[in-house]
């Protein structure tokens, strides 16, 4: 079945530098790859999502990257404020049939630190 | 605006005990989810269900039960607590008819003494 694996566990940056959270998968058929972010004490939230058929896409400071030859996909957060500080998950999903079940894989979750 | 509610955001039980969380969601979603949350372990499914009355084992179900009588309505049943099961329960909802977008409810933080 599909594994997801995220690096790194924990990430330290000072405020306005740039973060890098990295997944790779081991499915070549999954096809979406959303991020949520967790705050302390908060449900996780999406963030940014991204489909196969795509290789960027920008939010404002974030942004995702896929590598579909080399199944992996990454998350960048320019311009690091102190609210970035969470807990970040990448998962990867295969979306294509109609109804049913679409099984979400999430990676172990990356905690961020931004410090002032 | 989804909204997915859980039953308690503490609960201590003692070794042994019945435990029940419920989660409720309003948008009408096929799907519901619940995980567990462990540091350094992400997020793992422990059962779903695709429809009322439906259910499908995710990745860790031993020493859980679930129930879905009404489709807003998905409960998770710890038929005798243990001390290994003190975690955080999340519980989720999707639209079958939307890319597999989780909405979470805000987590339920179960203490077994």
């Amino acid at each position: 079945g599909e594994n997801v694996e995220q690096h790194p566990s924990t990430l330290s940056v000072q405020e306005g530098d740039s973060a890098v959270i990295k997944c790779t998968y081991s499915d070549s058929a999954s096809n979406y790859f959303p991020w949520y972010k967790q705050e302390l004490g908060k449900r996780p939230q999406l963030i940014i999502d991204i489909r196969s058929n795509v290789g960027e896409k920008k939010d404002q400071r974030i942004a995702v990257t896929l590598n579909k030859t080399a199944k992996h996909f990454s998350l960048h957060i320019t311009e690091t404020q102190p609210e970035d500080s969470a807990v970040y998950f990448c998962a990867a999903s295969k979306k294509g049939f109609s109804g049913g079940y679409n099984k979400l894989i999430f990676g172990a979750g990356t905690r961020l630190a931004v410090h002032p | 605006d989804v909204k997915v509610t859980q039953s308690s955001r503490y609960l201590v039980k003692r070794t042994g005990e019945k435990v029940f969380l419920e989660c409720v969601q309003d948008m009408d979603h096929e799907n519901m989810f619940w995980y567990r949350q462990d540091p350094g372990l992400g997020l793992r499914l422990i059962y779903f269900s695709y429809d009322v009355k439906m259910k499908e084992k995710g990745d860790i179900p031993e020493g859980y039960s679930v129930s879905r009588e009404k489709k807003e309505r998905f409960s998770l049943i710890l038929e005798s607590a243990s001390t290994n099961q003190t975690s955080m329960y999340l519980c989720a909802s999707s639209s079958t008819r939307d890319y597999p977008w989780r909405y979470f409810g805000p987590g339920t933080r179960l203490t077994v003494t």
